[in-house]
């Protein structure tokens, strides 16, 4: 069971718009973390996709966008492309332990159909 | 150009011990975070450990008590000694730079902006 929860999976056509969420609680969105995207394509390691919530990362495409409100953060990707199917995961951190508590979603696959 | 490649991944049995390394160029290791996080087959991404650029290190409950989180300053390069291991650690580990992210008041948060291949650790008899 993870910290922040996300859908399994989420599907769209070439050139659609798709959104993924990423809803937390008080002790770690709620409590003002910013929320950071990562993007695994099959078989390769996880690549930052957005940090600090909305910020993209140098080479990473205008098509991905990011947003916080609350307890919950989204991604949206626009203009849909086939390597854009991917694993996605929301990543922020949680003050209700001591110590470092980074905290990761289960993950989100993007299927493009 | 950042880089981190991790070797020292295989096969191992139940309460064996490995050890990992991850060797960095590109930016100098001990005046950053460093940390590792792993990835279970299937699974999704569970943070490790974490090493601070003062030295402090930080565990997951998981492994805290039989793994430890070290770099060798001369060599640029992040270990992870595993002992005591278990089936239910077999995974992908990675290594991983973090950056921190001030939030206001004594808040910061941190995410991973460079990551490493991976390296395979399974456990199993």
């Amino acid at each position: 069971q993870s910290v922040l929860t996300q859908p399994p999976s989420v599907s769209g056509a070439p050139g659609q718009r798709v959104t993924i969420s990423c809803t937390g609680s008080s002790s770690n969105i709620g409590a003002g973390y910013d929320v950071h995207w990562y993007q695994q394509l099959p078989g390769t390691a996880p690549k930052l996709l957005i940090y600090g919530n909305s910020n993209r990362p140098s080479g990473v495409p205008d098509r991905f966008s990011g947003s916080k409100s609350g307890t919950s953060a989204s991604l949206a990707i626009t203009g849909l492309q086939a390597e854009d199917e991917a694993d996605y995961y929301c990543q922020s951190y949680d003050s209700s332990l001591s110590g470092f508590h980074v905290v990761f979603g289960g993950g989100t696959k993007l299927t493009v159909l | 150009e950042v880089q981190l490649v991790e070797t020292g991944g295989g096969l191992i049995q139940p309460g064996g011990s490995l050890r990992l390394s991850c060797a960095a160029s590109g930016f100098t290791v001990s005046s950053n975070y460093m940390s590792w996080v792993r990835q279970a087959p299937g699974k999704g991404l569970e943070w490790v450990s974490v090493i601070y650029s003062g030295g402090s290190t930080y565990y997951a409950d998981s492994v805290k008590g039989r793994f430890t989180i070290s770099r060798d300053n001369s060599k640029n390069t992040l270990y992870l000694q595993m002992n005591s291991l278990r089936a239910e650690d077999t995974a992908v580990y990675y290594c991983a730079r973090v950056k921190p992210v001030y939030c206001g008041g004594d808040c910061y948060s941190y995410y991973f902006d460079y990551w490493g291949q991976g390296t395979l650790v399974t456990v199993s008899s």
